[in-house]
Order: structure tokens, then sequence, then C-alpha cells
């Protein structure tokens, strides 16, 4: 099994420019997440998954948006990048509530 | 709401020796579960310990314990025997019993592990 994955590994937009983040998993994970990391603050989530076709908002939503085609498949779309979403970002995904949560290796955005 | 503090931006440790990292949260709420994730140079979040609120037992994993303070909101994490693969930052994640399976992350502590 690959996990978690995301891609791109790296990317720069500029102010206004629109993208979006891959991320798939291959163990029929339920739940998927998207979180942000910045420095000295954690990481705080912005959206997640209860199952394909349900998305919910986590605690730093705006700009972002999400959606669940498929129980593999995860996109987060930055529909018009400001300065402030420069950020490392996560996706995570787990069996079922309370489960553990398994991470991609991250997608690093420079906004400019 | 749920709050995790580190209190300790950083740490250093012999390689061998032991150390152990310092994590409160803040939570009403009786079921509940607790993580340390380990964030090595990569950037790759690695599970390191779970640990469910309803379990008095403390969790072990190889040289990797921890000791959950229930009343107390404490849930520290002890490395024995330290290796230089462990220098990595640490973070403590809460995650509550609810619908969301938010977790909720304290802002880490940088380990270093000196030769």
């Amino acid at each position: 099994n690959a996990g978690v994955t995301q891609t791109p590994k790296f990317q720069v937009l500029k102010t206004g420019q629109s993208m979006t983040l891959q991320c798939a998993q291959d163990m029929n994970h339920e739940y998927m997440s998207w979180y942000r990391q910045d420095p000295g603050m954690g990481l705080r989530l912005i959206h997640y998954s209860v199952g394909a076709g349900i998305t919910d908002q986590g605690e730093v939503p705006n700009g972002y948006n999400v959606s669940r085609s498929t129980t593999e498949d995860f996109p987060l779309r930055l529909l018009s990048a400001a300065p402030s979403q420069t950020s490392v970002y996560f996706c995570a995904s787990s069996r079922g509530l309370q489960e553990t949560q398994y991470f991609g290796p991250g997608t690093r955005l420079l906004v400019l | 709401a749920q709050t995790v503090t580190q209190s300790q931006p950083e740490m250093s440790v012999q390689e061998a020796e032991t150390v152990t990292l310092s994590c409160t949260y803040d939570t009403s709420e009786s079921d509940y579960y607790l993580f340390w994730y380990k964030q090595p140079p990569s950037r790759q979040m690695i599970l390191v310990i779970r640990q469910e609120a309803y379990k008095q037992q403390n969790a072990t994993e190889n040289r990797f314990s921890v000791n959950f303070q229930k009343a107390a909101k404490s849930f520290s994490l002890k490395i024995s025997d330290s290796q230089l693969g462990d220098a990595a930052m640490y973070f403590c994640a809460y995650l509550d019993g609810g619908a969301t399976n938010k977790l909720i992350f304290g802002t880490g502590t940088l380990l270093a592990v000196q030769p």
C-alpha cells in the first residue's frame, strides 16, 4: 500500500491564482481531512470528509473548497490564492471515527 | 473549546539517555483520545503512540511510553535510550469522541539528540 499520497510536493503561486492540491489514499479509509501547518501554530483543520459525498468545514475553511466524489480522493481547491495561504498542507485519513489518522508527506505552498 | 499546550519549545538529550516531553490539555469531555506524532526534517507526520482516555494503563511502544494523568489533564511522552534518529519535532494531539474526528495539535517540541 502506498498509504496517503499528496501532489505536488511544492508549488509556487501568484496572488489570485487558483490550484488544486491532490490527496489520495489506498487503505479504503472513510475519513479524510486537510490540515495546514504554520510556524509556531501546530496543525489546524481546514476541511474534513466522513465519506464519499460528505464534507464539512474545520477550523480554518475560508478560501478553500473540497469535494469527495470517491472514497480514495479528497482534493483541496484554493479559489484565489493569497499570501496568507502560504503554508504546508497535510492530508490525513483514518479507518473510522476515533481511529488513528495517517498523514501524507505534505505539500509546501508559497503564494507570492 | 479543547486546547493542547506544549510548554517546552525545545529540548535536548544525550544519546542513550531518557527525556520526557510535556503536554497538557483542556477539555470537558470524558471520552477522548490522545496522540504523540513525530515530525522529522522530512516533514512526514509519524504516529508515535496513542492513548484512550478510558484506559487507566499507560500506553507503551518499544522505547516510547506515556504518563497519562487524566485528572490533571496531563499526557507526557518519555523516550528511553534516546537515539540520533529520535531528533525531530514532537506534537501532542487531542481527538475528541464526537463526529468531526478533528485532531487538535499543540505547538510542538523540537527535540535535539546529542551524540
